[in-house]
């Protein structure tokens, strides 16, 4: 499969407790997109990473969010201390990069979060 | 502030007749727009996509049209299958940023058999 990977598809916590959605880029990108999609809204840019870097992060909240993209392995969205209003869909989208040609960003199928 | 916008929440087409999304934006620095698909519980799927220097993208059954001096852009379908049922959500970047997708609210479009 050489889409883009999320896992897990559905996770289910507990108010407080902390949630980890990774994401594995298609085979040869090294830029990496997280976006939410909350319930009967479309979906809003979180945050922007290549390899070992936070390009932007503007879209995230300031508090209990964090996001890495390290140089083994698949970027990893954290959300610490999680409450009823992050019950949404996360997307990972990857690109080969950001100039003309090669900025299509192709979609995970995304992880379902919901707080309990 | 809604900086793209499809103003349609849903639309029905018989099948085998041309179905037109349509999507406006307002931020003029945007300069690469992308029509995706989506299906309940999948992730968005790229269809096509379309540079500011260009009016016009043509890929099989779909196109997209731009219009700059209007900033709106349309997507056709043509001839609608059922299987075109879908979420379309409209989506546009800048490169003066970093290249974040900017999304419309997505239109429903229903192919009737």
């Amino acid at each position: 499969n050489a889409g883009v990977m999320q896992n897990p598809r559905h996770l289910v916590r507990r108010r407080g407790q902390e949630a980890r959605l990774r994401c594995s880029p298609m085979k040869g990108h090294s830029h990496v997109y997280w976006y939410r999609q909350l319930p009967e809204e479309g979906l809003k840019f979180m945050v922007y990473l290549q390899k070992e870097n936070i390009i932007d992060e503007s879209g995230m909240p300031k508090e209990r969010f964090s996001a890495e993209f390290p140089k083994e392995g698949p970027s990893i969205l954290r959300i610490q201390q999680v409450v009823r209003g992050d019950s949404a869909a996360y997307f990972c989208a990857s690109s080969w990069g950001r100039l003309a040609g090669e900025e299509t960003q192709y979609f995970g199928p995304g992880t379902r979060l919901l707080v309990l | 502030d809604q900086q793209v916008k499809q103003n349609s929440p849903s639309l029905s087409v018989q099948e085998g007749r041309i179905s037109i999304l349509n999507c406006d934006y307002t931020n003029s620095m945007f300069d690469y727009f992308l029509w995706y698909k989506k299906y309940p519980a999948e992730g968005p799927t790229f269809l096509i996509s379309i540079s500011s220097i260009k009016d016009k993208n043509e890929d099989g059954r779909f196109t997209v049209f731009l219009n700059k001096s209007a900033k709106h852009l349309s997507l056709h379908i043509v001839p609608s299958q059922p299987g075109d049922s879908a979420v379309y959500f409209c989506a546009a970047s800048s490169s003066g940023s970093a290249r974040q997708l900017t999304f419309g609210s997505g239109t429903q479009l229903t192919v009737l058999p």
